[in-house]
C-alpha cells in the first residue's frame, strides 16, 4: 500500500508570492490534516479535511487555506507568502477524522518551503 | 491555554540500554495521547498512543505511562538500538479533532 505522498518536496518561493502544496493521501483513507513544521513552533495543526469538507482549523491567518478533492487528495494553499512561513508543511492521513481517531496518523515527508 | 511540553530537549543513551522521554500536558480533558517518531529528513511515525482511562500500554519494546494526577506522559524505550535514534513527540488529542504537538525530545544512541 503507497503511503502519503507530497509534491513537492522541496520549494523556494519570494515573499508576497503564494504556493500550492498536494497531498494524496493513503488509498481508502478519506481524513487528511496538515501541519507546519518549524524549530520555534514545533509542529502545528493547519486544519482538517474530511469528505471534502473542512473539520477543523487551527490559528493560523486566512492566507492559509486549504480544500479537498472527490478522491482524497487535498491540497494548501499560502498566499502573500512572509519570511516567516519557511517551514516543512507535513500532511497526515487517517481512515477517520480527528475527532473519533486515536491520534494515529499517517505523515507524508513533507513539503519544505523556503520564503527568501 | 494548552499546551504539551517535554522536559528534556535532548536525551543521549548508550546503546541496549533502556531509554525514557517524559512529556507534561496541560489540558485534562484529553482523551488520548500519542507518540511519534521523527526521523531526520522524514515525517513524524506513529509509535503508541493511550486512552485516557489508561495508565499503561506496552507495544513492542515501548511502554506508554499516563499519570494524570500529575499531568504527565512518558515514553520507555526497551534496549535502545541505534535505530531508536529521532526525534519524539508527544501529542494530546480531543474531540475538538486537534492534535496538539510536544516540541519534541532528541533521542541520541551512543554505540
Amino acid at each position: 500500500k503507497a503511503g502519503v505522498t507530497q509534491t513537492p518536496r522541496y520549494l523556494i518561493k519570494t515573499r508576497g508570492q503564494q504556493v500550492t502544496l498536494s497531498c494524496s493521501p493513503i488509498s481508502g483513507h478519506r481524513s487528511v490534516s496538515w501541519y507546519q513544521q518549524t524549530p520555534g513552533q514545533g509542529l502545528q495543526f493547519l486544519f482538517e479535511y474530511f469528505s471534502e469538507t473542512q473539520r477543523n482549523k487551527g490559528n493560523f491567518p486566512g492566507r492559509f487555506s486549504g480544500r479537498q478533492f472527490s478522491n482524497s487528495r487535498s491540497e494548501m494553499n499560502v498566499s502573500t507568502l512572509e519570511l516567516g512561513d519557511s517551514a516543512l508543511y507535513l500532511c497526515a492521513s487517517s481512515p477517520q477524522p480527528l475527532r473519533e481517531g486515536t491520534g494515529e496518523l499517517f505523515f507524508g515527508e513533507g513539503s519544505r518551503l523556503t520564503v527568501l | 491555554g494548552e499546551s504539551v511540553g517535554l522536559h528534556l530537549p535532548t536525551l543521549s543513551v548508550q546503546e541496549g540500554d533502556n531509554s525514557i522521554i517524559n512529556c507534561a500536558y496541560s489540558n485534562s480533558a484529553s482523551d488520548y495521547f500519542i507518540w511519534y517518531k521523527q526521523e531526520s529528513g522524514k515525517g513524524p511515525q506513529f509509535i503508541i498512543d493511550i486512552r485516557s482511562n489508561m495508565d499503561k500500554r506496552q507495544g513492542q519494546r515501548v511502554t506508554v505511562l499516563l499519570n494524570k494526577t500529575v499531568k504527565h506522559l512518558s515514553l520507555q524505550i526497551a534496549a535502545t538500538q541505534p535505530g531508536d535514534s529521532a526525534v519524539y513527540f508527544c501529542a494530546e488529542g480531543s474531540n475538538t479533532g486537534k492534535l496538539i504537538f510536544g516540541q519534541g525530545t532528541t533521542l541520541q544512541v551512543k554505540p
